[in-house]
């Protein structure tokens, strides 16, 4: 059983284009949390997801942030217009309807230039 | 809202000695517990949970935890650490399936 998935692994971006993250959640598992670990800091939650509905984006930036995780296909976080600030990792983690334990993707490291 | 401390941002040991890693939280309601560990450049594994019922919880790579309601604690030990296990750890909590919540992290290092 595959774990989560996420691509691409690695992400550079200039100032002002846009950053677009794929996760793909482990078969089975409905649910899809994204979180942010800034330098030398921990991680904080950004959004969470289900099929075709977001449940929590308390944690979302209110601007340039989005995400979806559509009925068919991976979840996807986009950031538009990025800025160097954005730079981090971001990690994707899945669970399924009959457990509370959520499992992490390898993340995405997006580098601003 | 709940938050987690972990009282030791770095915890130095020699290999085959035993370690605990400390983790305080704070919750006005009932929550689900649990270790991340985070090896370099690479995402979180999950070590082990305390979900309900025994308040000593196994985990993989021999650790274990143990919950403690009344000073609301849930500290990770090893009897005998290897160099692999050198590593950032992540104590975190969430209610229900809601977001986790993490600590700051404990770096271990194991040195020979």
């Amino acid at each position: 059983n595959a774990g989560v998935m996420q691509n691409p692994r690695h992400l550079v971006r200039r100032r002002g284009q846009e950053a677009r993250l794929r996760c793909s959640p482990m078969k089975g598992h409905s649910h899809v949390y994204w979180y942010r670990q800034l330098p030398e800091e921990g991680l904080k939650f950004m959004v969470y997801l289900q099929k075709e509905n977001i449940i929590d984006e308390s944690g979302m930036p209110k601007e340039r942030f989005s995400a979806e995780f559509p009925k068919e296909g991976p979840s996807i976080l986009r950031i538009q217009q990025v800025v160097r600030g954005d730079s981090a990792a971001y990690f994707c983690a899945s669970s399924r309807d009959t457990t509370y334990e959520q499992y992490f993707g390898p993340g995405t490291r997006l580098t601003v230039t | 809202a709940q938050s987690v401390t972990q009282l030791d941002s770095q915890v130095p040991v020699f290999e085959e000695a035993p370690v605990e890693l400390r983790c305080n939280y704070s919750s006005s309601v009932s929550v689900y517990l649990f270790w991340y560990v985070q090896y370099p450049n690479q995402g979180l594994q999950l070590l082990l949970k305390y979900l309900s019922g025994s308040t000593l919880v196994k985990g993989i790579n021999g650790f274990e935890a143990e919950f403690n309601k009344s000073q609301t604690s849930f500290h990770l030990r090893k009897p005998s650490v290897h160099i692999s296990d050198t590593a950032e750890y992540f104590c975190a909590v969430s209610v229900g399936r809601r977001a986790l919540t993490f600590g700051s992290g404990t770096r271990l290092q194991v040195q020979p």
